[in-house]
């Protein structure tokens, strides 16, 4: 298993707020590398595919970058309706794994 | 509609079996392979494995093998998650998700989720 960690765990901001949160991969990824977005009661949802390739439908404020052993997702503006817990999910090697996940919620 | 329809909650004893299903619809189901995803009580999430709709080819992890089984019913457009001996720790949250054969291979449509509890 590659082992992927996120931080911070949580983070409070305010609406405006540009949020980063950070995937690092135990070993390399390379770009496979897929974040989620999950809200209490629902399905997760997908956000960002291949490390930087924004799902279709979701708003442009959300972005992602890095590759090998390091990850970032940005929120540029937080809204309200962020709030939620947002994961890493790797699928470079044969068993996949996601981050512990980060908390996000809006002061 | 593009769909994974998941079987409703369920209360179990400790010991007991128990096959969880998830429905495919409004796409081509041998495309696309299945994943289940555990969720602890508060806890987050956890990948359990992954089947080929094409040849039930199985992928587990390594924190799972072992412990459950996840077959497919192509006929039927169904995938399961199955379990011989539930213990009060399988207590927890279970997603279907799907994707496809395009590297990343992201999880592009989930489940509703179905809930099982464990308990005596």
């Amino acid at each position: 298993d590659i082992q992927m960690t996120q931080s911070p765990s949580s983070l409070s901001a305010s609406v405006g707020d540009r949020v980063t949160i950070t995937c690092r991969a135990g070993q390399s990824a390379s770009n496979y590398l897929n974040w989620y977005q999950h809200k209490p009661g629902t399905a997760p949802k997908l956000l960002i595919y291949g490390a930087s390739t924004l799902q279709s439908g979701v708003p442009s404020r959300f972005s992602g970058s890095g590759s090998g052993t390091e990850f970032t997702l940005t929120i540029s503006s937080l809204q309200p309706e962020d709030s939620a817990t947002y994961y890493c999910q790797q699928s470079y090697s044969t068993t996949w794994t996601f981050g512990q996940g980060t908390k996000v919620e809006i002061k | 509609e593009v769909q994974l329809l998941q079987s409703g909650a369920e209360l179990k004893k400790p010991g007991e079996s128990l096959k969880v299903s998830c429905q495919g619809s409004g796409y081509s189901f041998a495309k696309y392979w299945i994943t289940w995803v555990r969720q602890l009580p508060g806890k987050g999430l956890e990948w359990m494995g992954r089947i080929d709709p094409s040849d039930s080819y199985t992928v587990y992890s390594p924190s799972f093998e072992g412990l459950i089984t996840i077959s497919i019913d192509t006929s039927i457009t169904t995938a399961y998650l199955q379990w011989s001996s539930l213990k009060a720790s399988d207590t927890a949250m279970y997603f279907c998700t799907r994707h496809g054969d395009i590297i990343p291979y992201p999880f592009d449509l989930w489940g509703q989720g179905t809930p099982v509890t464990v308990s005596s």
